[in-house]
């Protein structure tokens, strides 16, 4: 079974600072990989998603992910934080079944 | 422009009652899915269907059920409601050649007394 695990519900970082939100999963086959965001009383909304076509993937708002398969993660970062990224954050895996299993999710915080 | 959407936005119920809630997509997917959405559990899969007439349990299916009578909707159908299905509830859908990925509607948030 896939599994999914997100290090920290909750970071802080301050406007214009790097934001790096860690994924980590478990897979016997190289899966496919999102990073949703959700705004508050919004549903999900994909940022970005890895399909084996490159190791480092740009998504929007100014957000990438880089696979490793050697370290199993799918970390997403950004280089400058804004007041509009404060949201939660969540990666997912899926093999080839269609389905996707969710990581807790990490709650941003941006400070001014 | 294809979305998906779900009634009611937000519904309040007492233990034991019967509650239906609906998911519409127009994307013409053929796959949907029904989560819950807990505090630190993220989301959690419920039921899904990969077509007309299809049903699948989840994770955490126990006390739910749907049926796919056509390709756009997945009703999800509480039995007998029970406070621990207080939830945000997310209806998603998928396309088989969408490498996966699932697009959400806006959720409904349950409260059950």
């Amino acid at each position: 079974a896939q599994s999914v695990t997100q290090l920290g519900s909750h970071v802080s970082v301050s406007e214009g600072a790097l934001v790096l939100l860690r994924c980590n999963y478990s897979s016997s086959v190289p899966p496919y990989l999102f990073w949703y965001v959700q705004y508050p009383n919004q549903g999900l909304q994909l940022l970005l998603k890895y399909t084996s076509a490159a190791t480092l993937v740009k998504g929007i708002n100014g957000f990438e992910a880089e696979f490793k398969k050697s370290e199993t993660s799918f970390h997403l970062t950004k280089p400058s934080a804004h007041m509009s990224d404060a949201a939660e954050y969540f990666c997912a895996v899926s093999p080839n079944d269609y389905k996707l299993s969710f990581g807790a999710g990490t709650t941003v915080t941006v400070r001014a | 422009d294809a979305e998906i959407t779900q009634s009611p936005r937000h519904k309040i119920t007492e233990t034991g009652r019967q509650v239906t809630l609906a998911c519409h997509q127009t994307w013409n997917h053929n796959n949907m899915f029904w989560y819950r959405q807990d505090l630190g559990h993220g989301l959690r899969l419920i039921h899904y269907s990969y077509g007309v007439q299809d049903t699948n349990k989840g994770e955490v299916s126990d006390g739910y059920s749907v049926s796919r009578s056509n390709t756009e909707d997945l009703p999800l159908t509480l039995e007998s409601a029970a406070s621990s299905q207080t939830s945000v509830y997310f209806c998603a859908s998928s396309d088989n050649g969408g490498l996966n990925e699932q697009f959400f509607g806006p959720g409904t948030r349950l409260t059950v007394l």
